[in-house]
């Protein structure tokens, strides 16, 4: 069965370095998000993303993040400057359309900054 | 604004009872509602969800849910607890028309089912 990929599984990093999550979504899907829950808390949405730009994001989204496609396989989130606020884990996930609203989910990556 | 909210941060149970966790939402349109299942070390899994179909939705492994609009709940049942039903689990809400895809997430329910 297709699943949603990301790496790495944990990475550590110190405060106002760059970092880069990798996903690599099912291969026929179209529609890719990413999503954070901080320790103890919900499951918040970041962003959206389709046809090489961005659909929805959040408040949360702010300038220190992006996203991109760089290749037809991977999804990478990049935090330009880390703060020990987003340390949280990171899902990715994916869907072939927004009308059918199925979203698959990787197994996250927890993001540690020291 | 669309919201959920997961009653029960822990509910407990034991192997082969009855399995009830509760969830109620706001939206101000039609929504729809899934519940998504987390097991240790792995990703988000899809339970069930509801589009404005039938009212009683059956999902995997023997879960079902049933939208009540009247009291704005998608409580999550199973008959029968097995153990490999321990994990979180998640009630979520997306608007009925389109907004990105977003999905708003409750705060979760561990469910821990006890030989």
């Amino acid at each position: 069965e297709p699943e949603v990929t990301q790496t790495p599984s944990h990475q550590v990093t110190q405060m106002g370095q760059e970092v880069i999550l990798r996903c690599v979504p099912i291969s026929n899907h179209l529609y890719f998000y990413w999503y954070r829950q901080i320790l103890g808390q919900k499951v918040e949405f970041l962003v959206s993303f389709y046809n090489n730009e961005i659909s929805e994001k959040s408040e949360i989204f702010d300038d220190q993040f992006s996203v991109e496609r760089p290749d037809g396989s991977n999804f990478t989130l990049k935090i330009r400057s880390t703060k020990l606020e987003d340390s949280a884990m990171y899902f990715c996930a994916s869907s072939d359309g927004i009308a059918t609203d199925t979203q698959y989910f990787g197994p996250g990556t927890r993001l540690t900054v020291l | 604004a669309q919201s959920v909210t997961q009653l029960d941060s822990h509910v407990s149970v034991s192997e082969g009872t009855p399995v009830l966790l509760r969830c109620n939402y706001s939206s101000s349109y039609s929504p729809s509602l899934f519940w998504y299942v987390q097991h240790p070390n792995k990703g988000l899994q899809l339970l069930l969800k509801y589009t404005s179909a039938a009212t009683l939705v059956k999902g995997i492994n023997g879960f079902e849910a049933e939208f009540k609009k009247s009291e704005t709940s998608f409580h999550l049942t199973k008959p029968s607890a097995h153990m490999s039903d321990a994990a979180e689990y998640f009630c979520v809400v997306t608007p009925g028309y389109n907004q990105g895809g977003k999905l708003i997430f409750g705060q979760g329910t561990e469910l821990s089912v006890k030989p």
